[in-house]
């Protein structure tokens, strides 16, 4: 069973406003992962993190930001949402590689974003 | 650059028979290989990891092939039951150290009662 939390699970906003959606984990994963996801399309890498303080982009521009300030905790914001920013958002985290079951990914159960 | 393909997009099958979801990739300097399963609407939940140096997994009614000469993953399963119906999506790890997953773009399974 995996230990990885996201808040809210469902949100719908107007637009313009700023928002954070909030990913938790308590597995003491070094790697954290952000993903956005169309109902029936791929998942797109948005943001990663390798531990505290490091934070890269990932495969699909996004308008979003996050932060790694402690280990367990990887936040996602916008600043000032669209309706363009309307879909789910995933988090997800692993472990250090060599290790056994070294680098598997867990998910959390997403957040979804409507913004009106 | 790699890239992950599954095939078909979409399966029905009755209940009872048994199935395998195909996942090929492009480049086999992978690290490890993932299954997922994910339900409509819902996050992903892991089903089996295969490292590079391993041929299969199993769980319960799942196991999972790898072939990485070919560029290759099979995932069979079992017995299937209505539960079984969701998209499974394989992911690869590559081996070039930015350890971040490629996905498929999944098999949306449907087991008909």
């Amino acid at each position: 069973e995996a230990d990885i939390y996201q808040t809210p699970r469902y949100l719908v906003i107007g637009t313009g406003k700023k928002i954070t959606l909030e990913c938790s984990q308590t597995m003491g994963h070094d790697k954290m992962y952000w993903y956005q996801q169309d109902p029936g399309m791929e998942l797109h890498l948005i943001h990663y993190s390798y531990g505290v303080n490091s934070t890269e982009k990932g495969d699909l521009s996004s308008e979003s930001t996050v932060s790694r300030i402690r280990t367990e905790h990887f936040p996602l914001t916008l600043e000032s949402a669209r309706p363009s920013h309307t879909s789910q958002y995933l988090c997800a985290s692993s472990g250090r590689k060599g290790l056994a079951g070294g680098n598997e990914q867990f998910f959390g159960p997403g957040t979804r974003l409507t913004v009106l | 650059k790699q890239e992950v393909t599954q095939i078909p997009a979409a399966l029905s099958v009755p209940e009872g028979e048994n199935l395998v979801l195909n996942c090929s990739f492009t480049d086999s300097a992978i690290y490890n290989l993932q299954w997922f399963r994910q339900d409509p609407g819902k996050g992903l939940t892991s089903l089996l990891l295969i490292q590079s140096s391993q041929r299969e997994q199993t769980s319960g009614r799942l196991n999972a092939s790898l072939d990485k000469s070919s560029g290759r993953s099979t995932l069979y399963i079992a017995a299937s039951q209505p539960g079984d119906s969701a998209t499974y999506l394989c992911a690869v790890l590559s081996n070039f150290g930015n350890e971040k997953l490629t996905f498929g773009t999944g098999t949306r399974l449907t087991i008909i009662p």
